[in-house]
């Protein structure tokens, strides 16, 4: 299965700042996936990212707020606008290959804004 | 909509006993069925999957589920527990249809008391 790989693994953040989380792949995906875990709770879609077009958000999640930049098969950027302490969560890429295989997860970034 | 509900936030076991982790979904035909773990501080590990074949299921470290129709249900068990399987474990289920996002259950978090 693909290893992905996420930057910043934890970061401290001042509110009304903004973080961009980097998520590589070490082999060329279709699809990734952006996830917000909040503490003590499941997983929430906020995006799906695919090379070449727009990202699709989910109910609750705009653009203005959680930019995705998908320049490639194997890189993807999700960033935090105007933080604020509820954005406070960890932020998860995962990848599909094929549409009948499972997601694989990143190790996630852990994110706190004070 | 496709929905997963795991039955217990919370489950203790002493180590060596059967470990029993509950999962029912909600979707108009038969889904692609998974169970991912969460070691703390980590992201989330595939542990098994269930997408058509054999309704029992084999995973990583012990552990099994088997996918009853009838039931509309995933179950995850281990006939022994081990102190090192104390993480949260989340049941997710997605569309057969092409590459859909993973939809999550709220998790349930397994203790192992010695």
């Amino acid at each position: 299965s693909a290893v992905i790989s996420q930057k910043p693994s934890r970061d401290i953040c001042q509110r009304g700042t903004s973080l961009t989380i980097q998520c590589q792949v070490d082999s060329q995906v279709t699809m990734m996936f952006w996830y917000r875990q909040q503490p003590g709770q499941s997983l929430t879609l906020i995006a799906t990212a695919n090379q070449g077009s727009e990202a699709t958000y989910e109910s609750g999640f705009v653009i203005d707020k959680f930019p995705i930049s998908r320049p490639n098969l194997t890189f993807s950027t999700l960033t935090v606008s105007n933080m604020s302490p509820e954005d406070s969560s960890i932020y998860l890429c995962s990848v599909q290959e094929l549409s009948n295989q499972p997601q694989h997860f990143g190790d996630g970034t852990r994110l706190s804004i004070l | 909509a496709q929905s997963v509900t795991q039955l217990g936030s919370h489950v203790s076991v002493s180590e060596g006993a059967l470990v029993l982790l509950r999962c029912n979904y909600s979707s108009s035909v038969p889904p692609y069925l998974f169970w991912y773990v969460q070691y703390p501080n980590q992201g989330l590990q595939l542990l098994l999957k269930y997408t058509s074949a054999a309704t029992l299921v084999k995973g990583i470290n012990g552990f099994e589920a088997e996918f009853k129709k009838s039931e509309t249900s995933f179950h995850l068990t281990k006939p022994s527990a081990h102190m090192s399987d104390a993480a949260e474990y989340f049941c997710a289920v997605s569309e057969r249809s092409g590459n859909t996002p993973l939809v999550f259950g709220k998790g349930t978090r397994l203790s192992v008391i010695a």
